[in-house]
């Protein structure tokens, strides 16, 4: 079955430091993956996807088949950058999406 | 544009009470999701739809019903309401192309006593 796998419930970090949020999935097909991120009193939103290959607010993420997991990072974080971080994967029929749990990133001054 | 707006923002609910729902989306995107975010959890898929008229359950459908009897809304509804259910409820929808972002409500926070 299809999992996502977010070990930290909380990571703070001091503003500037490197930030590295931990993904891994489980999923016998091929995987699509995506960082989703729901700022204070907003909305939950598209970060990134892997298949772009894009670089949004400074974040970048890279899929690794072989470790299976598709970490996000950034290397300066931003007080902005505070919220919650979830992962998410593309599961079979209806374009259905299967989330971790989230991480929330405190970024600390 | 509005986007994907959810009816009601807050709700209090006595165990055993009914309730439904609404969230409007005004792209004309084909697929509507409904989650519910619990802490620890994060967000689970309870049901969904490819399609005007079409239903299909998530992960977490016990307790819940939906209905897409028009493109631009999808309701959910709790026949029976249990303190299990309080929640944050999430919709969402995209379209059909490939591109495969989800477009999320404001959520909806449902108490159940």
């Amino acid at each position: 079955a299809q999992r996502v796998t977010q070990p930290e419930k909380l990571l703070s970090v001091f503003k500037g430091a490197p930030v590295e949020l931990k993904c891994n999935y489980s999923y016998s097909g091929s995987p699509e993956l995506f960082w989703y991120v729901q700022y204070s009193r907003q909305r939950l939103q598209l970060l990134l996807r892997h298949i772009s290959r894009e670089s949004i607010k400074g974040f970048t993420a890279d899929l690794n088949k072989g470790e299976t997991s598709f970490h996000l990072k950034k290397p300066f974080a931003q007080e902005e950058d505070s919220a919650m971080y979830y992962c998410a994967l593309r599961t079979g029929g209806g374009n259905k999406l299967t989330f971790g749990t989230g991480t929330q990133l405190k970024v600390e001054l | 544009n509005a986007g994907v707006t959810q009816t009601p923002k807050f709700r209090v609910l006595k165990t055993g009470q009914s309730m439904t729902l609404l969230c409007a989306q005004d792209m004309n995107h084909e697929y509507m999701y409904w989650y519910r975010q619990d802490p620890g959890m994060g967000l689970r898929l309870i049901h969904y739809s490819v399609g005007e008229g079409t239903t299909a359950k998530g992960e977490v459908p016990d307790g819940y019903n939906v209905s897409r009897l028009k493109k631009q809304n999808f309701l959910l509804g709790l026949e029976s309401a249990a303190p299990s259910q309080t929640s944050v409820y999430f919709c969402a929808s995209r379209d059909g192309t490939s591109v495969n972002e989800q477009f999320f409500g404001p959520g909806t926070r449902l108490t159940v006593l």
